[in-house]
């Protein structure tokens, strides 16, 4: 078992780039999040899905923020056009029904 | 409103003590799950404990337990004989168990220092 795989592990970019992270859950798990975390907001829910398709992306932040899961082994994030207060580590994460979730090991995101 | 509540910003233990994590969380919702994370400093979330709503004995993990206190509605984390490798952040979060309701939300964390 791999775990969850994320990439890229950094990514620095300038303001107004588009920024694309992706997201290999655990084979298996039926369930995808993708969180956001900062110093000033802690761990944010941004999104997640269940079977591939989105249940709540009550916290996506604006338009600007989009995610997709078009299979079951893989997902995107993406913000077009980046912002310097986009800067965070971005984690995904996955579980299977009510099992605790796996979390990959983040994209920390700096945006100039 | 606050779902999940971490009162301590920080804590220190020394070497080999016990220490306790508070955490207080707010549902409705009779079926729910409660989770301990720990992040060390090199960032990974590291799933430490989870505690059933419906669960009649306190959940175990090695040195982890969970003290439950459904009245109270607290949670709170109890790590035995600390180790230096214990100081980390560690998270409390909640995963309420509604229908396509299967989110998990975290509190803003406890950072714990071990000292020799």
């Amino acid at each position: 078992d791999a775990g969850v795989i994320q990439s890229p592990r950094h990514e620095v970019t300038e303001m107004g780039q588009e920024v694309t992270l992706r997201c290999k859950p655990i084979s298996g798990h039926d369930y995808l999040f993708w969180y956001r975390q900062t110093m000033m907001r802690g761990l944010e829910l941004l999104i997640y899905f269940n079977n591939n398709v989105p249940i709540d992306d009550s916290g996506m932040p604006e338009d600007r923020f989009s995610a997709k899961m078009p299979n079951a082994s893989f997902s995107t994030l993406k913000i077009q056009p980046s912002e310097p207060r986009d800067s965070a580590v971005y984690f995904c994460a996955s579980s299977f029904e009510g099992s605790p979730l796996h979390f990959g090991n983040g994209t920390r995101l700096t945006v100039t | 409103a606050q779902k999940i509540t971490q009162t301590q910003p920080g804590m220190f233990v020394q070497e080999k003590e016990a220490v306790t994590l508070d955490c207080t969380y707010d549902t409705s919702d009779p079926s729910y799950g409660l989770f301990w994370y720990k992040q060390p400093s090199s960032g990974e979330m590291i799933f430490l404990i989870y505690q059933g709503s419906y669960d009649q004995q306190n959940a175990t993990e090695g040195r982890y337990s969970l003290n439950f206190q459904k009245a109270r509605k607290s949670a709170n984390l109890v790590i035995s004989a600390s180790q230096l490798g214990d100081s980390a952040m560690y998270f409390c979060a909640m995963r309420e168990a509604g229908a396509n309701t299967d989110k998990l939300i975290f509190g803003t964390g406890t950072r714990l220092q071990v000292f020799p």
